[in-house]
């Protein structure tokens, strides 16, 4: 069965440092993959989409990678700050994976 | 103005009634979705609707009935509401074409329903 998974369920990181956020999924061949930030009490909001031709998105802060010979994405943050403090979400199709929450401390 | 807007937010109610949660979106999207989040805060797709046809159905339990009187409203009516059914639901919309997918989907604020 489709299966993806999101390694963290959470991770911690000092203000200014770069967040590296991975998602691996299996027997999927996905034309594209998402990620998403849920802040709580709230629904999940679009960050980026990167497609299967696509090696790598930047969006500001945010860069996302596709490996679709590893099956992963990498999805990073630079210069993190508190306020990116929330869950992340990959998605893939319909399917969303379990989320790391990101916590940015001062 | 609210891109996807869900009515009501929170949703208590007892053991065996029927409940309706309701959905609009004012962002012209095709396609809108029902989404379960339960306690460990795992998102699951329930439905999926495109131009008011049902594509999507996951195993979801007879009780819940999705209803979509046009493009830009998906309703869903669960009926003998279980305590099992307490969750987070949240309804969203993309603009899909014939795709299979989410896209660039805009989700509302959820709905926290609790049984009782």
């Amino acid at each position: 069965s489709q299966k993806i998974e999101q390694n963290s369920e959470a991770l911690n990181i000092q203000e200014g440092k770069t967040a590296t956020l991975t998602c691996n999924y299996t027997n999927y061949s996905p034309a594209y993959l998402q990620w998403y930030r849920q802040d709580p009490g709230r629904g999940p909001v679009f960050l980026l989409l990167i497609r299967e031709n696509e090696k790598e998105k930047r969006k500001e802060r945010l860069k996302v990678t596709f490996d679709t010979t590893l099956k992963q994405s990498l999805f990073h943050i630079t210069a993190s700050q508190p306020a990116d403090s929330a869950t992340y979400l990959c998605a893939l199709r319909l399917l969303f994976g379990s989320g790391t929450k990101l916590n940015v401390k001062p | 103005d609210t891109a996807v807007s869900q009515t009501p937010k929170y949703l208590v109610t007892q053991m065996g009634n029927d409940k309706s949660i309701k959905c609009e979106q004012n962002l012209g999207h095709d396609t809108m979705y029902w989404y379960k989040q339960d306690s460990k805060k795992f998102l699951k797709i329930m439905f999926s609707y495109n131009n008011k046809e049902l594509i999507i159905n996951e195993t979801v339990p007879n009780r819940f009935s999705p209803k979509s009187p046009d493009k830009a409203h998906l309703n869903l009516h669960i009926n003998s509401l279980e305590l099992g059914d307490s969750a987070v639901y949240f309804c969203a919309s993309s603009q899909q074409g014939t795709g299979v997918g989410l896209g660039e989907a805009f989700f509302g604020q959820g709905t926290r329903l609790t049984v009782v």
